[in-house]
């Protein structure tokens, strides 16, 4: 099993430019999170998808949209990039069954720096 | 709601010395608490998890937590550090009840010296 997978690695994007961030899960899960991950202020959650054809906001929300587009796979859209935005964009899923929910896997992260 | 603390950002310590990094939450409700670890350029990585049971739990590569509900902590430790140990490790909560929004510290970095 791959378990949680994201494409790219790293990106630069100019202020205005827009990208898709994507990822993809093996291991039958039917939870999937999107956070950014910035120094000294641990992760946060922008997005997250309880099971398939549902998403909801996180704690960031502001500048992103997602779509599940199926059981496997979560993507992150960044409509108008903007220099906050620069971090590193985590991919992660989880069980997720019966509406109770544990330990999350987390892909390997894509560094985007914004200029 | 939630939070987490952790109260070291950065915590230097030599090979074979012990090390504790401390993590206290706030909950109004009873939580499942996480450690997770992130080595370099690397996503994070389930380390030990605490459900319910024994208030002691291990991880397989000799760290331990214990769960302390009348402090609301969750310090992490292990007897003897090893260089490979080097990385940031990060406490997570989320409510009992369910849910979908873990949430985590803000991190502390070990950094073991030879």
């Amino acid at each position: 099993n791959a378990g949680v997978t994201q494409t790219p690695k790293f990106q630069v994007l100019k202020t205005g430019q827009s990208m898709t961030l994507q990822c993809a899960q093996d291991m039958n899960h039917n939870s999937m999170y999107w956070y950014r991950q910035d120094p000294g202020m641990g992760l946060r959650l922008i997005y997250y998808s309880a099971s398939e054809g549902t998403t909801d906001k996180g704690e960031v929300p502001n500048g992103y949209n997602v779509s599940r587009l199926n059981k496997r796979e979560f993507s992150l859209r960044l409509e108008s990039a903007a220099p906050s935005q620069t971090s590193v964009y985590f991919c992660a899923s989880s069980v997720g069954t019966s509406g109770r929910v544990y330990e999350q896997y987390f892909g390997p992260g894509t560094r985007l720096t914004v200029t | 709601a939630q939070s987490v603390t952790q109260l070291d950002s950065q915590v230097p310590v030599f090979e074979e010395a012990p090390v504790e990094l401390r993590c206290n939450y706030s909950s109004s409700v009873s939580v499942y608490l996480f450690w997770y670890v992130q080595y370099p350029n690397q996503g994070l990585q389930l380390l030990l998890k605490y459900l319910s049971g024994s208030t002691l739990v291990e991880s397989i590569n000799g760290f331990e937590a214990e769960f302390n509900k009348s402090q609301t902590s969750f310090h992490l430790r292990k007897p003897s550090v090893h260089i490979s140990d080097t990385a940031e490790y990060f406490c997570a909560v989320i409510p009992n009840t369910g849910g979908f929004k873990t949430i985590f510290g803000a991190g502390t970095r070990l950094f073991v010296k030879a």
